[in-house]
């Protein structure tokens, strides 16, 4: 079953604008990873927040977490054409399970 | 730093087949994972092996999957025998721990024809 659910399902922007991608996880977790995939490559590990934590920032990247409301956001600031690729959640307690995808598409 | 190795890349064979996919984790990574992407059911765990040991195959969908980790570099996935609704991309993943960031190979797309 999956862990998040991320949400819009599919986000088409203009270069240069910033995305905002979310996730609802319904279990306890101890940490919230961000992850991207390009298409036909494996996911690749963008950024962790702890479930201590409130905001995280790395590079373009923003993370924030409401474990009140278990819900985090995941924000590209200064969108470009190379962002283009699917981004999952993932969370948990003694493992991580991934969320369904937000499909990015930056258009040049 | 070499990443987590699967092979093959590809493989297209006729159902009925045995097929197996090969993982070698990341040296020093103690957690190994299994997974599964197709566009329906998106990306699936399988199963999980800690210390080499199978922690948690309750993702692995019939008796005609089985994982193996014979040592702490290598893990098999085996389909047998193989049918067409097998054909997704299967991902094998390395990690520290249960819950720290996961390090991915490139996937073996299988197709069952």
């Amino acid at each position: 079953s999956q862990q998040g659910e991320e949400d819009p399902q599919a986000l088409s922007i203009q270069e240069g604008e910033n995305a905002t991608m979310n996730c609802s996880y319904k279990t306890s977790i101890n940490n919230l990873q961000w992850y991207r995939q390009n298409s036909g490559r494996g996911l690749v590990h963008l950024i962790l927040i702890r479930s201590n934590e409130r905001e995280k920032h790395s590079g373009r990247l923003r993370v924030t977490l409401d474990t009140s409301k278990k819900s985090s956001s995941l924000l590209i600031t200064a969108s470009r054409a190379a962002d283009t690729a699917s981004y999952f959640c993932a969370g948990g307690y003694q493992k991580v399970t991934f969320g369904t995808g937000t499909k990015l598409q930056v258009i040049p | 730093d070499a990443g987590v190795i699967q092979s093959p890349r590809h493989e297209v064979t006729e159902m009925g087949q045995e097929v197996t996919l090969r993982c070698k984790p990341i040296s020093g990574h103690d957690y190994l994972f299994w997974y599964r992407q197709t566009m329906m059911r998106g990306l699936e765990l399988l199963i999980y092996f800690n210390n080499n040991v199978p922690i948690d195959d309750s993702g692995m969908p019939e008796d005609r999957f089985s994982a193996k980790m014979p040592n702490a570099s290598f893990s098999t996935l085996k389909i047998q025998p193989s049918e067409p609704r097998d054909s997704a991309v299967y991902f094998c993943a390395s990690s520290t721990t249960g819950n720290q960031p996961q390090h991915f190979g490139d996937g073996t797309r299988l197709s069952i024809l």
